[in-house]
């Protein structure tokens, strides 16, 4: 079955530095999202991306936060500059198929910002 | 915030039946309402869905009430590996809202 795939599983970086998480969705799916969750907290909405931009976007997905789907297979998440708190899994979704709203995630991305 | 209410954690013995409830009294007519789980800090998990009739699949079945305002998960025989954060999520394809979820523990 096919699955979303997410890339590294695990991200260290330094404060200030930028970082991409990278995603690829499932082949025919056509609706894109990041969540993220910080250790021990809820599952949190950041972006949802469809037709090439962004469909809607939460308060935590400022201006540090961008995304992209730059070569039609690839979904990243780019980090500008990384602060202490934006430790956290970071999960990629989609949707498509004849299961239109369910949304498939990835196993994630651990990011930790030292 | 979620439109879900779910009790923090239930235990199930292995080999029983999991029944875990959500209340979703302000779902709207075109909402659905979905189950995922999330085993430790993997990607949350596809279980099931439904609009209004009650479904079954190969994981669950989902028991929805006739005013759609609760919903029962049951995971018919529990083994350890069900031991997990199960989510229930009301949506009519809009991102999703996670609340903290249900917390079961499947003891032997």
């Amino acid at each position: 079955e096919p699955e979303v795939t997410q890339t590294p599983s695990h991200q260290v970086t330094q404060m200030g530095q930028e970082v991409i998480l990278r995603c690829v969705p499932i082949s025919n799916h056509l609706y894109f999202y990041w969540y993220r969750q910080i250790l021990g907290q809820k599952v949190e909405f950041l972006v949802s991306f469809y037709n090439n931009e962004i469909s809607e976007k939460s308060e935590i997905f400022d201006d540090q936060f961008s995304v992209e789907r730059p070569d039609g297979s690839n979904f990243t998440l780019k980090i500008r500059s990384t602060k202490l708190e934006d430790s956290a899994m970071y999960f990629c979704a989609s949707i498509g198929g004849f299961r239109f709203l369910t949304q498939y995630f990835g196993p994630g991305t651990r990011l930790l910002v030292l | 915030d979620a439109k879900t209410t779910q009790p923090t954690s239930m235990d199930c013995a292995e080999g029983r039946a999991a029944n875990l409830p959500c209340n979703h009294s302000t779902i709207s007519g075109n909402e659905y309402v979905y189950w995922y789980r999330q085993i430790h800090s993997q990607g949350p998990q596809y279980i099931i869905h439904g609009l209004k009739n009650n479904e079954t699949n190969e994981m669950a079945s989902l028991i929805i009430t006739e005013d759609r305002k609760s919903s029962t998960l049951i995971l018919p025989h529990a083994t350890l590996r069900d031991t997990a954060v199960y989510y229930c999520i009301v949506t009519h394809g809009q991102n999703f809202v996670f609340g903290p979820g249900t917390r079961l523990s499947v003891l032997p």
